[in-house]
């Protein structure tokens, strides 16, 4: 089945430094989100992007999708302490007529950014 | 404008016994999903509700899960007989349409997490 993992599971860098996640999957997808949650709590959506578009910005995010290797990575610059969180990639079906709403997640990288 | 709203936060259940977790969804927003969460894993899919109408139960278990989403009120996701392997974060997302394939966006609430003990 199909299925996002995340690389690395655990990432600790400094206070203004990048980090970088990476995302892979098996099969063809309609589209490809990364979430974020913080321990404990709920899943907050960062950014969707489709199969059709290979690049895609939002504020210090910066999200890359390869199909043809079928991956995709996470960039997050000038990190601050709030970006400590589990970062999650997920995919779904290409969209056949029915609904896409069946998100397959990864277990997510860990990031902890230092002060 | 409230989110998707969850309760209870923390559920503690003997074996045995009968878990329901709630889950109100956004305003404007009439489809709803459960997902669970296994400690140190990602969600997993369960089922998807319409009011009144279960749409894709294909990720829930068999035996002893049901979920509703009725006309009024909230959706319940119900566990009778609770084994230590429901201990989980069981999290419930709605969207405002069928496939939400404008935004591609769940929303999702704050988990109920339920240890059985």
């Amino acid at each position: 089945s199909q299925q996002g993992e995340e690389d690395p599971q655990a990432l600790s860098i400094q206070e203004g430094e990048n980090a970088t996640m990476n995302c892979s999957y098996k099969t063809s997808i309609n589209n490809l989100q990364w979430y974020r949650q913080n321990s404990g709590r709920g899943l907050v959506h960062l950014i969707l992007i489709r199969s059709n578009e290979r690049e895609k910005h939002s504020g210090r995010l910066r999200v890359t999708l390869d199909t043809s290797k079928k991956s995709s990575s996470l960039l997050i610059t000038a990190s601050r302490a709030a970006d400590t969180a589990s970062y999650f990639c997920a995919t779904d079906l290409p969209y056949s007529g029915g609904s896409n709403y069946k998100l397959t997640f990864g277990k997510g990288t860990l990031l902890t950014v230092n002060p | 404008n409230a989110g998707v709203m969850q309760n209870p936060r923390h559920l503690v259940r003997r074996r045995g016994q009968e878990a329901r977790l709630r889950c109100s969804p956004m305003k404007g927003h009439s489809h709803v999903y459960w997902y669970r969460q296994l400690p140190e894993e990602g969600l997993k899919f369960m089922v998807y509700l319409q009011k009144e109408n279960i749409i894709d139960e294909s990720g829930m278990p068999k035996e002893r899960f049901s979920a509703e989403f009725p006309k009024e009120g909230p959706s319940i996701l119900r566990i009778q007989q609770v084994v230590r392997g429901d201990s989980a974060a069981y999290f419930c997302a709605s969207s405002p349409g069928t496939a939400p394939v404008n935004t591609g966006e769940l929303f999702f609430g704050e988990g109920s997490r339920l240890t059985v003990l």
